[in-house]
């Protein structure tokens, strides 16, 4: 079991958007404010999306954008494209171990 | 351009160890800016961490692995190294090396390579 909850998928039509939630704890993402989220193509590695909750890596697209509600963060896809079309893991600082944590995932289908 | 590679055999046998290396080019793993780590992934499954080393020779373990994991830098060839000893077929995944910065989050990934574990 991971120790962040993503729901298994969600879904939406191209131009609209989603969000996909990622709950933990006071020990994690209530706590600080290093929450990443990361893109993963079918067969490829994960891509750094967001850092630090809402922090875009150069070269990612504004339509990608993070925030966070106590011990929940959230990943939001604005304009939604047929390419964003992949799964979504987010990831946190935890103070209960030396790594931090991951999320189970989430697939997003673009309908 | 920072790039990753795995490499290692794609079949190890149960009980056997598992030696991964991940190359690095474009940047120094002596770099004391960033961290080195293992990540792996089991087929439809999610991430999980493996482990990682800093620059300085540190390491962190994931507690379920720590007693079969070793990670090691070697700075002459710009290498880091995974071995995970007493394996099983759980352990069959992609693995990915990725380097990392310490507002956490991972920045570089290589591109995985997959290894079965069987007889």
């Amino acid at each position: 079991q991971s120790a962040l909850t993503q729901p298994a998928s969600v879904s939406g039509s191209p131009g609209q958007s989603i969000t996909i939630s990622c709950t933990g704890t006071t020990s994690d993402i209530g706590s600080y404010n290093y929450v990443s989220w990361y893109q993963q193509y079918p067969g490829k590695a994960p891509k750094l999306m967001i850092y630090d909750v809402s922090n875009r890596p150069s070269g990612v697209s504004n339509r990608f954008s993070g925030s966070k509600s106590g011990n929940t963060a959230s990943l939001t896809i604005s304009g939604l494209q047929a390419e964003d079309e992949a799964d979504y893991y987010c990831s946190s600082y935890t103070s209960s171990s030396t790594l931090e944590v991951f999320g189970g995932g989430t697939k997003l289908t673009v309908l | 351009q920072v790039q990753l590679q795995e490499s290692g055999p794609g079949l190890v046998k149960p009980s056997q160890t598992l030696s991964l290396t991940c190359t690095v080019s474009g940047d120094s793993i002596s770099n004391g800016n960033y961290y080195w780590g293992w990540i792996r992934q089991p087929a439809g499954k999610g991430l999980e961490w493996i482990g990682r080393i800093y620059s300085s020779g540190g390491t962190n373990y994931n507690p379920s692995l720590k007693s079969r994991v070793t990670i090691s830098l070697d700075t002459s060839k710009n290498q880091f190294s995974l071995n995970l000893t007493s394996v099983t077929a759980a352990d069959t995944a992609v693995y990915y090396c990725a380097r990392g910065l310490f507002t956490p989050r991972l920045d570089y990934w290589g591109q995985g390579t997959l290894v079965t574990v069987s007889s």
